[in-house]
């Protein structure tokens, strides 16, 4: 079946650490987008990509990073350069600027 | 810029009843998409529905439905024949047809929605 999946489903972190959030499509989607979700705070957009090889800054890139070197994989690493990193992280796909967002089942990082 | 207001933080329902969840939005774009996504407690987000601002009719998805009101920029959702695997948290959110941001969602804050046997 065709989706969206993030890994892992908790990942725990400890101070200073760089961890890498692991997300992968088999939907042939070309854009995907890293999103962060705090409670009160709905959906924050860190990252996004359009295409193999180029990604953009979301609104709160800040301590983040991602790459795009594959179509079907877009990893995003939070660095220690992130004050505050423990959050619910959502990885999304569309197949193109005119559809809808197909969204994985998160992955949660607590700091430690 | 654009904004989407979701002024219910809760709401709760009687199984097999009707709820109807609110959402206004800013902007001074004339097209434009709405959708409403479900966050169930898998935290996986799930499109619900999904309007194009110059299409008059309303959408609908079954139980789900939407009351778009252009002029007053207003999209609510209606949830009729309420069932348990309703209770989620519901997300309105607003997309720009234009190319800057690359038409990114801009999102409310979300309704948490109980469904009561």
């Amino acid at each position: 079946d065709g989706g969206i999946t993030q890994s892992p489903k908790y990942l725990f972190r400890k101070e200073g650490q760089n961890v890498t959030l692991s997300c992968e499509q088999n939907l042939n989607h070309d854009a995907m987008y890293w999103y962060r979700q705090d409670p009160g705070q709905g959906l924050r957009l860190i990252y996004y990509s359009q295409i193999v090889n180029d990604f953009q800054k979301g609104d709160i890139a800040e301590g983040y990073s991602v790459s795009r070197e594959k179509k079907e994989s877009f990893p995003l690493t939070v660095t220690s350069a992130q004050k505050n990193p423990t959050a619910f992280y959502l990885c999304a796909s569309r197949r193109d600027v005119d559809t809808e967002a197909f969204f994985g089942q998160g992955t949660r990082l607590t700091v430690v | 810029a654009q904004t989407v207001t979701q002024s219910q933080p809760e709401m709760s329902v009687q199984e097999a009843e009707t709820v109807t969840l609110s959402c206004t939005y800013d902007t001074s774009e004339s097209d434009y998409y709405l959708f409403w996504y479900k966050q169930p407690p898998s935290r996986q987000m799930i499109l619900v529905i999904r309007q194009e601002a110059y299409k008059q009719q309303n959408a609908t998805e079954n139980r789900f439905s939407v009351n778009f009101q252009k002029a007053a920029k207003s999209f609510s959702l209606k949830i009729s024949d309420s069932q348990l695997g309703d209770a989620a948290m519901y997300f309105c959110a607003y997309r720009s047809p234009f190319a800057g941001n690359n038409r990114k969602l801009i999102w409310g804050l979300g309704t948490s929605l109980a469904v009561n046997p």
